[in-house]
């Protein structure tokens, strides 16, 4: 158990769709990041917040939005749903503190969202 | 970022050493390798890091060669449970954070 959750497990929806996917990061780290594992694509970095600001950006669709909350968890919203939307959501946190003896970044367990 | 070069797949015989290669010839003098691994469709876990030194914990050894070029990773006893998908990764400075490019990784089977 890394201590991140996400949720939810499983989501099914369909196309054109609205979806929400939470993040909650270990206790004490400041940044979150999320990431899409789709069979084609791999894993690829989306977006980055940090301490509720954003960090950095990757390939993240316009359709899709992040943000994160004052009590640092984390939510990504995909509107617009398509057929190729459906893959492995990740949600990943770390400490990102200067002089910190790990930054590595902890994985949750995933959100595999399906849109039919 | 760095790119790393990793063979698609390899096979281990349970208990035996798997050592698996890493290329990254174009790492930059304050990047470090990473080693993560995805077992099944988990989530990817974090084995091990290091810049220069040779890096052992509980999970794994790293070896950095000299020219810092290319490393391998050792699980000196594997087990079935260690078959998963392995990646070898360089990033910026530790205390620097930052995201994680993923390549294709290793996929590692464990047979009994």
């Amino acid at each position: 158990d890394s201590g991140v959750t996400q949720t939810p497990k499983h989501l099914i929806t369909a196309t054109g769709q609205r979806v929400t996917l939470r993040c909650s990061p270990r206790s004490g780290d400041l940044s979150v990041y999320w990431y899409q594992q789709s069979l084609d694509q791999g894993l690829q970095f989306l977006i980055q917040y940090y301490n509720g600001e954003e960090r950095a950006k990757g390939n993240i669709l316009e359709r899709f939005s992040a943000q994160q909350f004052p009590d640092l968890h984390s939510e990504l919203n995909l509107s617009s749903l398509e057929l190729g939307d459906s893959a492995l959501y990740f949600c990943a946190s770390s400490v990102e503190a200067s002089g910190a003896k790990h930054n590595e970044q902890f994985f949750g367990p995933g959100t595999r969202l399906t849109v039919l | 970022d760095a790119k790393t070069t990793q063979p698609p797949s390899m096979d281990c015989a349970e208990g035996r050493a798997a050592n698996l290669p890493c290329n990254h010839s174009t790492i930059s003098g304050n990047e470090y390798v990473y080693w993560y691994r995805q077992i099944h469709s988990q989530g990817p876990q974090y084995i091990i890091h290091g810049l220069k030194n040779n890096e052992t914990n509980e999970m794994a050894s790293l070896i950095i060669t000299e020219d810092r070029k290319s490393s391998t990773l050792i699980l000196p006893h594997a087990t079935l449970r260690d078959t998963a998908v392995y990646y070898c990764i360089v990033r910026g400075p530790y205390n620097q954070g930052g995201k994680l490019i993923f390549g294709q990784g290793t996929e590692l089977s464990v047979k009994p």
